[in-house]
């Protein structure tokens, strides 16, 4: 299971674009790279995932460069209600036994 | 309708009591799991369901019982549980086992006293 390491936590103005590291040095070939946010007191909830460059929804982008040893969830225009935990996971879903296996997750503050 | 619901929001219980977790989706989808989540942790894997039948155990005491009657529900049976098992206990539940996606409940805040 490729290990992922992102920053404990983030604070960010309302209106500002978020970057949020992960790093996952030893992702296989068949890996996915997967985001789940968090609001305190609920559920983690999917955002986004990718395999490689770049994909958008409307949410959120994220960006995988070619080695793919590394990803960024880029949040637009964050406002005070995307402060969270943001969780990023790596893995290969193609199969039946495979697991969310939740990191420590960055804890993003949206302040005025 | 994509929501998981969970009942009861928040419990009480002594270490004495036996009392149960509710789950339910209609979403139709045929995994369905159990977390724990301690504050400020990740939340973590005990149980997965797959077409109702106990796919994965995470090596989880006896004194937690699962239990998912149809594709609709999952229960969570509690029983002797010490005060460290205070938590709270998310469900989850996906298309097939093993997907990437899935929809989690609000979960139930759980103190053991």
């Amino acid at each position: 299971l490729a290990k992922t390491t992102q920053p404990i936590s983030m604070d960010s103005y309302e209106g500002q674009e978020v970057n949020i590291t992960c790093s996952h040095n030893n992702i296989a070939t068949n890996d996915y790279i997967t985001w789940y946010q968090q609001f305190p007191s609920q559920g983690p909830r999917f955002i986004i995932q990718g395999y490689k460059t770049k994909v958008t929804n409307e949410v959120a982008s994220l960006f995988i460069p070619a080695d793919r040893k590394s990803s960024t969830l880029s949040l637009p225009r964050v406002s005070l209600s995307d402060t969270a935990v943001y969780y990023c996971l790596v893995g290969d879903w193609s199969g039946t036994a495979s697991k969310l296996t939740f990191g420590t997750g960055t804890r993003l503050q949206v302040t005025l | 309708d994509t929501e998981v619901t969970q009942t009861p929001k928040h419990l009480v219980m002594g270490m004495t009591n036996k009392k149960s977790l509710k789950c339910e989706q209609h979403m139709g989808h045929r995994a369905m799991y159990w977390y724990k989540q301690k504050a400020k942790k990740p939340p973590e894997l005990m149980f997965v369901y797959s077409y109702e039948k106990l796919s994965i155990n995470e090596s989880v005491p006896s004194r937690f019982s699962p239990e998912c009657p149809n594709s609709s529900l999952l229960n969570l049976h509690l029983h002797a549980l010490q005060p460290e098992d205070s938590a709270l206990y998310l469900c989850a539940s996906s298309l097939r086992e093993g997907s990437y996606e899935q929809y989690f409940g609000p979960g139930t805040r759980l103190t053991v006293t």
